[in-house]
């Protein structure tokens, strides 16, 4: 199984109205990212959180961390077609006893959004 | 400023067939530089990370190996390819584990 979860895995919404996007573990994580990728493009870094309970926006899109750093949401408010893409989590989880990490994904969750 | 770059964007390749993926930074020194797949419904796959030259981590067992033999250089390579090799391989860079750049990937098919 994946060790950090994503979902819903694809979304269609119409435009202007609100989603979230999930991504959770049930281990601890050290540092959660979020990307974006548009179709035929790269990936495109959107945000970072590392602390519990913290949340940042850019423009129309919210991310945040649960206070036990195992579960973040994405929230994009008022979406728009612009916002369509694959939308993926990533995190810092750690390897052993050290203090060295990996970097893992989830599956990514297809959004399209309906003019 | 730091860039990174993949090449080639799009490979076919037969069954058997050797492939050798490219990636190197610019701008930047000792980066983290990783490889990842991009299998359909499995999101990205860790595959190698380096964090020098000549130290490769492998984190599955597969048919590719990785090398690293200048700073900001990133090989990925098979000495025969498998049909299950194909799909969509990244490179990426971490100057500090804050963020992750990503190059734009290159889509193998193995025919």
């Amino acid at each position: 199984s994946q060790e950090l979860e994503q979902s819903p895995q694809s979304l269609i919404v119409q435009e202007g109205k609100n989603l979230t996007i999930n991504c959770t573990s049930s281990k601890t994580l050290y540092g959660l990212y979020w990307y974006k990728q548009k179709y035929g493009e790269g990936l495109i870094f959107l945000m970072m959180l590392q602390k519990g309970g913290e949340e940042k926006s850019h423009e129309k899109i919210t991310a945040k961390l649960d206070e036990k750093k195992q579960q973040s949401s994405l929230h994009i408010t008022a979406s728009q077609p612009s916002h369509a893409g694959i939308y993926l989590c990533g995190a810092d989880i750690k390897l052993g006893g050290d203090s060295s990490y990996k970097l893992i994904f989830g599956s990514g969750t297809r959004l399209l959004v309906r003019p | 400023s730091q860039t990174i770059h993949q090449w080639p964007a799009t490979l076919v390749q037969p069954v058997g067939s050797p492939l050798s993926l490219e990636c190197t930074v610019e701008g930047t020194s000792n980066p983290n530089l990783y490889w990842y797949r991009q299998a359909a419904g499995r999101g990205l796959q860790l595959l190698f990370y380096s964090v020098g030259i000549g130290q490769i981590s492998s984190e599955v067992p597969q048919n590719l190996s990785a090398s690293r033999p200048q700073d900001r250089q990133f090989i990925l390579s098979s000495k025969k390819l498998l049909l299950s090799d194909s799909g969509f391989y990244l490179c990426a860079w971490s100057p500090d584990r804050a963020k992750l750049f990503f190059g734009s990937g290159t889509q193998l098919s193995v025919l």
